[in-house]
């Protein structure tokens, strides 16, 4: 059974770039998270997806964005890239909708290097 | 603004003996407390979690701790095995998860 799959697992760009980030939750899970990890900290809370819509978000800027398909994968968008932006991006996956007390499951992440 | 603080970046401790990580939150609405453990090039993964209704909750050699008036839980390994090496995170939530920083565990032979 497949955990969380995400790609491109590296991938490296340039200040003002754009960069799309792509997840596909455990089997049977209807809901995805994004973190942001930066390096020693843990991981911060971007936005949660839900029916394919937007049910939460942390205190991230309009430049990141998102959506999730019917199939429950997901996508983060990042536009405008910022040096500050280079960092581990996990995506998390639970069933049962968006109760915080869902136990996530989570992918081994994709790092962003913005030069 | 950090909610939750793991104040220790890391822990040696020798195998078999007792690992103690500690966590600390400031947000008196958090619900739900969970404690994950983080592989190098991997995921977070799920370990051992506890509702604020209850005060211990234990499951094979790990036990959780929490002490809702001094807003402070702690995580219990007993005992210690060389594969518990590993970034732990506390993580507390209320509709939404927030991470600690983390606790690098070093189990020595």
């Amino acid at each position: 059974d497949a955990g969380v799959t995400q790609s491109p697992t590296h991938l490296i760009k340039t200040r003002g770039q754009q960069v799309t980030l792509r997840c596909s939750p455990k089997s049977g899970h209807d809901t995805v998270s994004w973190y942001q990890q930066a390096l020693g900290q843990g991981p911060q809370f971007i936005f949660q997806y839900y029916e394919e819509e937007e049910r939460q978000r942390g205190n991230f800027p309009d430049r990141f964005s998102g959506h999730q398909f019917p199939n429950y994968s997901s996508e983060l968008n990042v536009n405008a890239l910022l040096l500050g932006d280079s960092a581990l991006y996990l995506c998390a996956s639970n069933g049962g909708g968006t109760s915080g007390a869902n136990v996530l499951t989570f992918g081994a992440g994709s790092r962003l290097t913005v030069l | 603004d950090q909610q939750v603080k793991q104040n220790s970046p890391s822990l040696s401790v020798q195998e078999g003996r007792i690992s103690i990580l500690n966590c600390d939150y400031t947000n008196s609405m958090f619900d739900y407390f969970l404690w994950y453990k983080k592989y190098p090039a991997e995921g977070p993964t799920f370990l051992i979690s506890i509702s604020s209704i209850k005060d211990k909750n234990e499951d094979g050699r790990f036990t959780v701790f929490l002490n809702k008036s001094a807003k402070h839980l702690s995580l219990h390994i007993v005992p210690s095995q060389p594969g518990d090496s590993a970034v732990y995170f506390c993580a507390a939530s209320y509709y939404k998860l927030s991470f600690g920083a983390g606790t690098t565990v070093t189990v020595r032979a």
